[in-house]
């Protein structure tokens, strides 16, 4: 029954260490999100992708590679972490000829980095 | 860029109580939505307006989109223990969505 799965939920490892979050939905939907929710709770986009392809990279460090090998997935790989990415991630996902508003969200990894 | 300001940030009230908060902009937009997020879960599309005065109900939630284009209202009638979380407006950037900063709400029982 789950629309949009997250994997893992928590993640807690050292500085510099590479890890990857991943992210599934089964709406078969088009579009893809990765979000950023900081400790103030801040949501910001990082990335979207439509159908495999990359559509926004909003700013973020090239530490951050997202990877979608079909459309139901859209994984993030992170590289040399830092304390700043600390935060929770949200993958989110959309049907096509939403205009991008009825984004369904996963239930958030919460990363900290040590 | 586009900045939403969402007020108050964050709202105390005892269970029964009506609930009002906004969201407002410089700059004109064509869609506003409401998003609700409970703790250690994601947002979840409460409400979407997509035309300039539309009102607007989910249950005892009601949320209008201003005549300006410029700001929206999110209402909740009777609150109950249930309603607790973040309350975000967001918009429509190019391609993507923004949000507010959020409202978050505890409710005393």
């Amino acid at each position: 029954d789950t629309a949009v799965s997250q994997t893992p939920k928590y993640l807690v490892t050292q500085m510099g260490n590479d890890k990857s979050i991943k992210c599934e939905q089964n709406l078969g939907h088009d579009t893809m999100y990765w979000y950023k929710q900081d400790s103030k709770k801040f949501l910001k986009i990082m990335f979207s992708y439509n159908n495999k392809e990359l559509i926004i990279n909003e700013t973020v460090p090239n530490r951050f590679s997202p990877k979608s090998p079909d459309k139901a997935h859209l994984n993030l790989h992170i590289n040399s972490l830092e304390l700043g990415d600390s935060a929770v991630y949200f993958c989110a996902s959309s049907p096509v000829g939403s205009s991008y508003n009825e984004q369904f969200f996963g239930p958030g990894t919460r990363l900290t980095v040590l | 860029g586009q900045q939403l300001n969402q007020s108050p940030q964050s709202m105390f009230i005892q269970e029964g109580e009506d609930v009002s908060m906004n969201c407002t902009s410089s700059s004109i937009f064509n869609t506003w939505l409401w998003y609700k997020q409970d703790p250690g879960e994601g947002p979840v599309l409460l409400i979407a307006l997509y035309k300039a005065g539309e009102l607007t109900s989910n249950g005892r939630l009601t949320a209008q989109f201003g005549i300006t284009r410029k700001d929206s209202f999110l209402n909740i009638s009777a609150s109950i223990p249930s309603d607790v979380g973040i309350y975000f407006c967001a918009t429509q950037g190019a391609q993507k969505l923004v949000f507010g900063q959020g409202t978050r709400l505890t409710i005393n029982p």
